[in-house]
């Protein structure tokens, strides 16, 4: 069954520095999304992405957060000056249609801040 | 503001059946989803109710009144792999709202 796969698995990052996590979204797949878990928390939206550009983004996606589709295969986040706050696990998200299709998520890449 | 309710924990036994139940309040309303979360892993899909009724998949059942903004998982036959937490989740335009979990917990 095809997969959204995200890499690394695990990202460890002094504070301050940039960060660029990657997904690779099922391959017919035309939305994308970024979520974000802290740890023992619920899972918070942060991005959706279609055609190539924003299609709602949430209160947590300021302007230290960017999204990139590079090529017709990956989608990155990209966190800049990082927090401690940030640590996190980041889940990159893809579906086939719009409200009505399920969202399937990758394994996650777990964020450390230091 | 936006919320879902779920409880924060159930216990149930090995071959029983159990029903989450999760509310919602929020500014749009496309559908309701259901995913499973083990400890470390990603959320996987389970289910998803955009119209009032059940949807019944194996052993796993959901059921949604947009009336009442409820809905609930239905959880039969019971098993251990099943000990993971369960995330009730209202699709608004294109984000994905979601409840804070429910742990699922299962005895022998």
């Amino acid at each position: 069954e095809p997969e959204v796969t995200q890499t690394p698995s695990h990202q460890v990052t002094q504070m301050g520095q940039e960060v660029i996590l990657r997904c690779v979204p099922i391959s017919n797949h035309l939305y994308f999304y970024w979520y974000r878990q802290i740890l023992g928390q619920k899972v918070e939206f942060l991005v959706s992405f279609y055609n190539n550009e924003i299609s709602e983004k949430s209160e947590i996606f300021d302007d230290q957060f960017s999204v990139e589709r590079p090529d017709g295969s990956n989608f990155t986040l990209k966190i800049r000056s990082t927090k401690l706050e940030d640590s996190a696990m980041y889940f990159c998200a893809s579906s086939d249609g719009g409200a009505q299709q399920p969202q399937h998520f990758g394994d996650g890449t777990r964020l450390s801040i230091l | 503001g936006q919320s879902l309710e779920q409880p924060s924990e159930v216990t149930a036994v090995e071959g029983a059946i159990v029903q989450i139940n999760c509310t919602y309040q929020t500014s749009g309303f496309y559908g309701l989803s259901w995913y499973q979360q083990h400890d470390g892993g990603a959320p996987t899909f389970l289910s998803y109710n955009a119209l009032d009724g059940l949807e019944e998949t194996g052993r796993f059942s959901s059921f949604l009144s947009r009336s009442d903004s409820y809905g609930y998982l239905l959880l039969q036959e019971l098993q251990m792999k099943d000990s993971a937490s369960y995330f009730c989740a209202v699709r608004s335009n294109y984000q994905l709202i979601w409840g804070a979990g429910t742990k699922l917990i299962i005895k022998p």
